[in-house]
């Protein structure tokens, strides 16, 4: 079975500072990894994605994140981040072995202080 | 902007109503999900469709079904709605050569009375 713990229910950042959300993931085959974003009262909007090659892949927004197969994880970052990014934010799991059907976590709030 | 709509935007009614959610897509993609959307638990798949009436159940399938007569509308009916039916609902879909990646809807606020 496939499934994502993000630790964090929620995290307080101040503007200009760098941010980490945590994603830890179950997979049984290869997994293909998405960070999404989701702005108060909007739909989901995607940030990046990891399907293979380079471990650390750029996103929109100034957005990264770094898949580590040995710890299972999939964290985003961002050096500094701006009123703006105040959301929640989504990590997810799939891939071909479970028809291409995504596990979601249950996201983590960031807040960003002024 | 992957072309999905969703109707109706909000909806309030009352428990035991029949309720349908519609999923609208103008780009002809193949495969189409329902999600929904609560506190503390993310989004949770409930049905998802690989073609013209070829649908199948998600993790949280119970009280919920679907149709899809034709590739561009995916419809989500609750037969008989109840409270812990009250959710955010999203559509989504898979665009092809990258079948995992999905694209999401605005979402449908519903609540059940």
């Amino acid at each position: 079975a496939q499934s994502v713990t993000q630790p964090d229910i929620h995290i307080t950042v101040s503007e200009g500072a760098s941010l980490e959300l945590r994603c830890n993931y179950s997979y049984g085959a290869t997994p293909y990894l998405f960070w999404y974003v989701q702005s108060p009262g909007q739909g989901l909007q995607l940030l990046l994605k990891y399907f293979s090659g380079d471990t650390l892949v750029q996103g929109i927004k100034g957005f990264e994140a770094e898949f580590k197969r040995s710890q299972s994880s999939f964290n985003l970052r961002k050096p500094s981040v701006h009123w703006s990014d105040a959301a929640e934010y989504f990590c997810a799991v799939g891939g071909r072995s479970n028809d291409y059907k995504l596990s979601f976590g249950a996201g983590t709030t960031v807040t960003v202080r002024a | 902007d992957a072309g999905i709509t969703q109707s109706p935007r909000h909806k309030v009614t009352e428990t035991g109503t029949p309720v349908t959610l519609r999923c609208h897509q103008t780009e002809n993609h193949r495969y189409m999900y329902w999600y929904r959307q609560d506190p503390g638990h993310g989004l949770r798949l409930i049905h998802y469709s690989y073609g013209v009436k070829d649908t199948d159940k998600g993790e949280v399938s119970d009280g919920y079904s679907v149709s899809r007569s034709k590739t561009e509308d995916f419809l989500l009916t609750l037969e008989s709605a109840t409270s812990s039916q009250t959710s955010v609902y999203f559509c989504a879909i898979s665009t092809p050569g990258q079948l995992v990646e999905q694209f999401f809807g605005p979402g449908t606020r519903l609540t059940v009375l």
